[in-house]
Order: structure tokens, then sequence, then C-alpha cells
């Protein structure tokens, strides 16, 4: 079973179009992240959160803890933006158990 | 800062040999992590740490040892290593409850 689920597993976009990947998650967290894994394959971080929005640039990642169930949401995409995105959340019974998803794939093109 | 660096970023071993991924952070963090990357699969953890001197298993910990003599390095060892070890494997460290830091990446191929 997979503890950390995205969707959609892979996503092409045009330049400028908002853009939306979704997790889902089935334990209990201390906090979410989503990373940013680029085709050279370095993996950065680029939110934290445990509870409701934050935004960064173009990006804007938000958090429903009822329903667990987060977005990371892209705005006016750019081709810079073609990476994998990966959804973790940090398990609140472990600090040391990150479950991840499998990653959305993300291609934009120009 | 150099932040999280990983020395080899590639290495191709046969069936048997052995070899050392080396982790070095520059960021004071106690907790360390090696995770290993397969196509299709989310980021699984091998081996952890939460301080110098400390080790820990993971979910994939067979076939892997680990060592943190000092706070700044975490070294991941395949004693003998086999075509399932092939894989890209990633370091990260942390500082308690924050976020993780990713070094660059090893891809090991194992033949």
């Amino acid at each position: 079973k997979n503890e950390v689920e995205q969707s959609p597993q892979n996503l092409t976009a045009q330049e400028g179009e908002f853009i939306t990947i979704n997790c889902s998650y089935s334990v209990g967290i201390s906090a979410l992240h989503w990373l940013q894994q680029h085709p050279g394959g370095g993996i950065v971080s680029l939110f934290m959160l445990s509870s409701g929005k934050k935004k960064h640039g173009r990006l804007i990642a938000t958090i429903n803890i009822q329903e667990k169930h987060s977005s990371l949401h892209i705005t006016a995409s750019h081709p810079r933006d073609s990476a994998v995105y990966i959804c973790a959340v940090r398990s609140l019974y472990n600090f040391n158990k990150f479950y991840f998803g499998s990653g959305t794939k993300l291609n934009v093109k120009p | 800062n150099a932040g999280v660096t990983q020395t080899p970023k590639f290495r191709v071993l046969k069936t048997g040999q052995s070899m050392t991924l080396l982790c070095a952070q520059d960021m004071n963090h106690e907790y360390m992590y090696w995770y290993r990357q397969d196509p299709g699969m989310g980021l699984r953890l091998i081996h952890y740490s939460v301080g110098e001197g400390t080790t820990a298993k993971g979910e994939v910990p067979d076939g892997y040892n680990v060592s943190r003599l000092k706070k700044q390095n975490f070294l991941l060892g395949l004693e003998s290593a086999a075509p399932s070890q092939t894989s890209v494997y990633f370091c990260a460290s942390t500082k308690e409850a924050y976020e993780q830091y990713f070094g660059p990446g090893t891809r090991l191929t194992v033949t």
C-alpha cells in the first residue's frame, strides 16, 4: 500500500498555464513537504507546511489536514518548471520516518 | 556553504565488489539520512543517524552498513555489491523538525 499518493503521474502543459498537482496521504503527519527534482537529479525542498497555505513566487502550496490532502499550484508555468515534483510527509509518530510519493513528472512546453 | 555533498557522483561496480559512499554537510545538522531512488518508486530510507556516533536502520537496510564518526560525515558502505543495489543514492540532512537538504545524488550501477 502507498501511504502517499500523487496525481497525476505525468503532466504536460503549455507555457503560461496554471498547474495543480495533488497529494493525498493516509498516515498521521507532523508536516508535509513538496520537493522538486530536476532532470539533472538534484532534489530541492520547495515547501514544508503543517497547516494552511504557503506561497513562494509563482508556487503555492496548500494543505487540508482534515481531508489529508495537499495541492501544489504553479501559476504562469514556464519551461524551467519542468521537473518531477515529489510529495513527502513526516510521520507524526516517528520523527525520522518520511513517506514519499512516487512523483509527478511535469513537462512545460514553450 | 556547500550544503550537502556526495562522493562519488557515478560509480560502476562488479557484483561482489565493495565501496563506500561519502556524504558531508556543513550546516551542523544533527540528523542525516541515506535514501535510494528507483524508477517508479518513492525514495526509500536505508539508514539514518540522529547524531554523531549513532546510526539506525531504515526500511531497506539489508546489504548496507553506515557510520557517523564525525557529525558532518555520514558514510554508506556496500560490502558485497549486488545488481539489486543498482540505484541512485541520496543523502539528506536536517536540523530538528525543519526541511531536509539533499545531496546531488550518486548513480551506482552494479553489473
